[in-house]
């Protein structure tokens, strides 16, 4: 079956735009989860998504929000970019959301804010 | 609260040689422990997980792990490695019965083979 999918893969936005990035889990997955990844900062937990709620939120600020629609895609926003937002935003999907589950992860998308 | 320490930013061994990725972790309860690798320009994929039972957990690719409680480890390794394993490898720990939110990564080793 289909993986996870991200897009776009690739952005280039100004400071001070808002973005829009798209994940699509594995068909039967509920939970989605969001993670930002950059050199110095690491993996960091952005918010999970599970049957359309927010279940789960990490230490960003509220410049950064999701949604997930009823086919379990989902969607993160980040308004007032800053050139500290440019990272690579990873998806995972799982099927419940538990820590002991397995998580897909799509390719991710890099932003690049300029 | 939970870390993660992977000793090394950058590890290079040759073809054929043994792959040791070492991942040390802190948790005030019974840990879940992950070992993930990331390709350039790829997301994470999942080589193995320990979560109860067996200490000694094989994963995809000819990778192992063990889980040693009282050295509070879960180093990855490979009895002989392959071009195709040069990536980057992240150990991440998560706390029973708790939510992605508490998955804590650790901050990656990237695996060099030299042919």
């Amino acid at each position: 079956k289909a993986g996870v999918t991200q897009t776009p893969r690739y952005l280039i936005k100004t400071r001070g735009q808002q973005v829009t990035l798209s994940c699509s889990p594995i068909s039967g997955h509920r939970s989605v989860s969001w993670y930002q990844q950059t050199p110095g900062q690491g993996l960091q937990f952005l918010f999970e998504y599970f049957s359309e709620t927010q279940r789960n939120k990490g230490n960003f600020p509220g410049r950064f929000s999701g949604r997930q629609f009823s086919n379990s895609r989902s969607e993160m926003n980040v308004s007032t970019l800053e050139l500290g937002d440019s990272a690579l935003y990873l998806c995972a999907s799982s099927s419940s959301g538990g820590s002991e589950e397995t998580q897909y992860f799509g390719p991710g998308t890099r932003l690049l804010v300029l | 609260a939970q870390s993660v320490t992977q000793l090394g930013s950058h590890v290079s061994v040759s073809e054929g040689a043994l792959v040791l990725l070492r991942c040390n972790y802190s948790s005030s309860v019974p840990p879940y422990l992950f070992w993930y690798v990331q390709y350039p320009n790829q997301g994470l994929q999942l080589l193995l997980k320990y979560t109860t039972g067996a200490t000694l957990v094989k994963g995809i690719n000819g990778f192992e792990a063990e889980f040693k409680k009282s050295e509070t480890s879960f180093h990855l390794t490979k009895p002989s490695a392959h071009m195709s394993d040069a990536a980057e490898y992240f150990c991440a720990v998560s706390e029973m019965k708790t939510s992605y939110d508490k998955v804590i990564f650790g901050p990656g080793t990237s695996l060099s083979v030299i042919p």
